[in-house]
């Protein structure tokens, strides 16, 4: 079946520095992939869709300059988040549309110290 | 490492049936799950969750869950569905801060 692979999949990083989360989809081309955080205890919350090609939506209240998501091609889409700070310590997770359905990547773990 | 797996990947169903959507997670310990469902071209919604307490857990649009800890179950039912219930519907566990989800079942309702 389609697969996302979704890395890192766990990274802690100073506060003010930028991370980058990768996702590619192994087998199939990803027209649209979904980025999704999760705080505890909480579900997941869009943060933004990103179709290839072309500008990523964001959700009311995402920073797009602090969240940097690029879909420059079929089969992979990136999160930066860009001077991370302690509060932006969350699990991130992607999904992609495939020709079924839709897919998830294993989520990134994210802790900012 | 935990993993969920949804025993259906495609339903069909007739409206007014009952459904009954199977998920079973593997980790044994502290475990948070959720419903999800995602209408086509639109992104995920939350249906319900079970973090502790009553392990029948009521969501919206008519459908519960019932979390069984001796079966690591956490079926999805609704009794009637209706034709804007298809949609793909995902199971997931949180534990340690990390979320995993099933593959996904896709329900489609004939009118």
């Amino acid at each position: 079946g389609a697969v996302v692979s979704q890395h890192p999949s766990w990274v802690i990083c100073k506060s003010g520095t930028s991370v980058k989360i990768e996702c590619r989809s192994l087998d199939f081309q990803a027209t649209t992939m979904f980025w999704y955080r999760q705080f505890p205890k909480q579900s997941l919350m869009l943060m933004a869709t990103s179709n290839e090609g072309s500008k990523a939506t964001y959700e009311q209240g995402v920073e797009k300059d602090k969240f940097l998501i690029n879909h420059a091609s079929l089969t992979l889409s990136t999160l930066t988040v860009t001077s991370a700070h302690p509060e932006d310590s969350s699990f991130y997770i992607c999904s992609a549309k495939t020709g079924l359905g839709y897919t998830f990547g294993s989520g990134t773990r994210l802790t900012v110290v | 490492a935990q993993s969920v797996s949804q025993h259906n990947h495609h339903v069909i169903l007739s409206e007014a049936a009952s459904l009954e959507l199977g998920c079973n997670y593997s980790y044994g310990g502290t475990v948070n799950l959720f419903w999800y469902v995602q209408y086509p071209g639109q992104h995920l919604q939350l249906l319900l969750k079970y973090f502790s307490g009553d392990p029948l857990v009521k969501g919206i649009k008519g459908f519960e869950a019932e979390f069984i800890k001796s079966k690591f179950s956490f079926n999805l039912r609704k009794p009637s569905v209706q034709w804007s219930d298809t949609a793909e519907y995902f199971c997931a566990s949180t534990n340690a801060g990390k979320s995993t989800f099933g593959d996904g079942t896709t329900l489609t309702v004939k009118p």
